[in-house]
């Protein structure tokens, strides 16, 4: 069965931080890596996304990950977080029927 | 563009009692989810419909939960009876198909915030 395990429930840094959130998953086959943002008061809306290619993919707002398939692992980072990075963040993995399996998230809170 | 539409946002019902949401996708979005976020927790998909027909309800407890989305455009989720640990947001997300590049990129609306007295 599918799942995704996210190490870090909160995380707590000061602006201007590098931020690096872990993200694992368990799939037999091809999937499709995701992550979601949800803003407080806001909808998630998707941050990244990986499918084929450069493991190494970019998305809004500075942020970044980096697909290490013979970890299973898909690490979102950013180099220098801002106070409007505050928001929890949730890893997705993606198989057949486009059916989306999330992990619990990790809350981050960034301090001026 | 306009996002998806879901209601009521916020519903404070007794056990036993049921409730029902309604959700409208994004225009010609084919696919369309329920997800139940329980505090703490992600998002579990509850069942996806593509267009009016369901492929996939293994995790909605069919004993209580229902959906439907008859004519492949909005759906509606109801819950009867309601039990204390139904309490959670349920939200509706839609994406346009099942193949091609935007596979997986779901847009989700605000929830529905269901509280279970």
């Amino acid at each position: 069965a599918q799942s995704v395990s996210q190490h870090n429930h909160h995380v707590i840094l000061s602006e201007a931080a590098s931020l690096e959130l872990g993200c694992n998953y368990s799939y037999g086959g091809t999937v499709n890596l995701f992550w979601y943002v949800q803003y407080p008061g806001q909808h998630l809306q998707l941050l990244l996304k990986y499918f084929s290619g450069d493991p190494l993919v970019k998305g809004i707002k500075g942020f970044e990950a980096e697909f290490i398939k013979s970890k299973f692992s898909f690490n979102l980072r950013k180099p220098s977080v801002q106070w409007s990075d505050t928001a929890e963040y949730f890893c997705a993995v993606s198989g057949g029927y486009n059916k989306l399996i999330f992990g619990a998230g990790t809350r981050l809170a960034v301090h001026p | 563009e306009a996002g998806v539409a879901q209601s009521p946002r916020y519903k404070i019902i007794e056990k036993r009692q049921s409730v029902a949401f309604w959700c409208n996708p994004i225009s010609g979005h084919a696919t369309l989810y329920w997800y139940q976020q329980i505090l703490g927790q992600g998002p579990k998909l509850l069942i996806q419909f593509q267009n009016n027909g369901v492929v996939d309800d293994s995790q909605l407890p069919k004993d209580r939960f229902s959906a439907e989305r008859l004519k492949g455009v909005d759906s509606t989720l109801k819950i009867q009876p309601a039990k204390l640990e139904d309490s959670a947001v349920y939200l509706c997300a839609s994406s346009l198909g099942t193949s091609g590049r935007n596979t997986g990129e779901l847009f989700f609306g605000e929830g529905s915030r269901l509280t279970v007295l």
